[in-house]
């Protein structure tokens, strides 16, 4: 069935360094995929999507690339605050009338100072 | 715009309890939908909703009721709680379900 499968956390990293959250879905047709943020004791926030394949989403420095060839849409960032500290989501909804989304199981990213 | 709005923020029940779980937009948006969150499980989808009358269940819709008589409102109702339903439900809406959903603060339940 559908599914998204993301790296399990928590990163942790120091201020500047690079970031990669891995994220694969497994889903029928072109889904629509996405990130979300949540930063502590807040909603979900979307952070940036693509809709098609090649497409790069791009938000605060993140960016993601939907690669259809290896059903992924990793999220990377070149330099990472402490204020970057949330939980990092993938999610993917499909293109087919009213699709839900399904969202992977969150990464906990801590950035220390 | 106040957006999408949850209350209560926090609750504690006792098993076989009743309570409803609001949620409330001012967008306008057609689509909304319930969300759990558990460690570790991510977000699952409870029940969800393409208009005013019309809802559908999700992926873990037992032990929960909607129901959408207008647009702005969508409530979650526990008719008789039990300690599995301990999470942080979320509600969000979107103008259509393809468009981005957004995201209320969340609601904290405590079943004992």
């Amino acid at each position: 069935g559908n599914s998204v499968t993301q790296m399990e956390g928590p990163v942790t990293l120091s201020e500047e360094a690079f970031l990669t959250i891995n994220c694969t879905y497994t889903a029928t047709g072109y889904p629509s995929l996405f990130w979300y943020v949540q930063y502590p004791g807040e909603g979900l926030q979307l952070l940036l999507k693509a809709t098609k394949a090649d497409d790069k989403g791009s938000n605060k420095g993140f960016e993601a690339t939907y690669r259809k060839e290896t059903t992924s849409f990793h999220l990377e960032k070149g330099s990472v605050q402490v204020s970057d500290s949330a939980v990092y989501f993938c999610a993917f909804r499909g293109n087919s009338g009213y699709s839900t989304l399904t969202f992977g199981k969150g990464t906990m990213l801590l950035v220390s100072p | 715009n106040a957006g999408v709005t949850q209350t209560p923020k926090f609750q504690v029940l006792k098993t076989g309890q009743s309570m409803t779980l609001q949620c409330a937009q001012d967008m306008n948006h057609e689509y909304m939908s319930w969300y759990r969150q558990d460690p570790g499980m991510g977000l699952r989808l409870i029940h969800y909703s393409v208009g005013a009358g019309i809802t559908d269940q999700g992926e873990v819709p037992n032990g929960y009721n909607v129901s959408r008589s207008t647009t702005e409102d969508f409530p979650l109702r526990l008719l008789s709680a039990a300690p599995s339903q301990t999470s942080v439900y979320f509600c969000a809406s979107s103008r259509d379900g393809r468009e981005t959903q957004y995201f209320g603060p969340g609601t904290r339940l405590l079943v004992l």
